[in-house]
């Protein structure tokens, strides 16, 4: 069965540092789709990113970037230059291709604290 | 703004009753998915519907009970109600029922059980 494992539970930085959040995930699948969600303090869920398990490229946008590399089953994503607005819960989420239920799998989530 | 509707936003009953909530997907979107986050158990998969048709269950009580109705809104039915079903119950939807497909989730209704 599929598993997402977030093991930093909270992370809190000072604004304007670097910050990775780490995603470790298990599947026995050899398609499957990798994502990341934001939920700020306001409780909703916004979808960040998607990536399939046949591209390994990283991918940035602004000052968010992803590093997936399947060799340690992991899909981190890392904020530069932290603001206070960052601050929320992130879940990393995986969905298999051939797993009969394409609902989400996620990770705990990672709390993120940038304090000003 | 995800464009995904839920309804109501919270809701207090008590232990015993039944609850319906309420989704409207996104236009365009066929495929609806139910979510419950609660603390001890995270986010977790409940049922996802397809064009009006159930595609998949995930970790949902027999309790709860889920449909899509033709103009595709869904509805999830909670009955006997107990306190550990208190939590926040997430409605997402996508276009198609592939599992490549992003899901973008609504803002939730809090359930509180008393």
């Amino acid at each position: 069965a599929q598993k997402v494992t977030q093991a930093q539970t909270e992370i809190s930085v000072v604004e304007k540092e670097d910050v990775t959040l780490d995603c470790v995930y298990e599947t026995r699948d050899t398609t499957y789709y990798l994502f990341w969600y934001k939920q700020p303090p306001s409780g909703e869920l916004v979808f960040l990113i998607r990536r399939n398990s046949f591209d390994e490229q990283n991918e940035i946008s602004g000052r968010y970037s992803w590093n997936f590399q399947k060799s340690t089953s992991s899909f981190n994503f890392t904020i530069t230059a932290s603001q206070v607005v960052d601050s929320a819960v992130y879940f990393c989420a995986l969905s298999e291709a051939g797993g009969g239920a394409d609902g989400l799998t996620f990770g705990k989530g990672t709390h993120l604290i940038i304090q000003p | 703004d995800s464009g995904v509707t839920q309804t109501p936003k919270h809701l207090i009953t008590a232990t015993g009753q039944r609850v319906t909530l309420r989704c409207s997907p996104r236009s365009g979107d066929l495929s609806v998915y139910w979510y419950q986050q609660s603390l001890d158990q995270g986010l977790q998969f409940l049922i996802q519907y397809y064009n009006g048709e159930e595609r998949a269950k995930g970790n949902i009580l027999e309790r709860f009970s889920a449909q899509q109705f033709p103009d595709l809104h869904s509805e999830l039915n909670l009955s006997s109600l107990e306190l550990g079903d208190s939590a926040l119950y997430f409605c997402a939807s996508s276009v198609e029922s592939h599992s490549d497909q992003p899901q973008h989730f609504g803002d939730g209704t809090r359930l509180s059980i008393l």
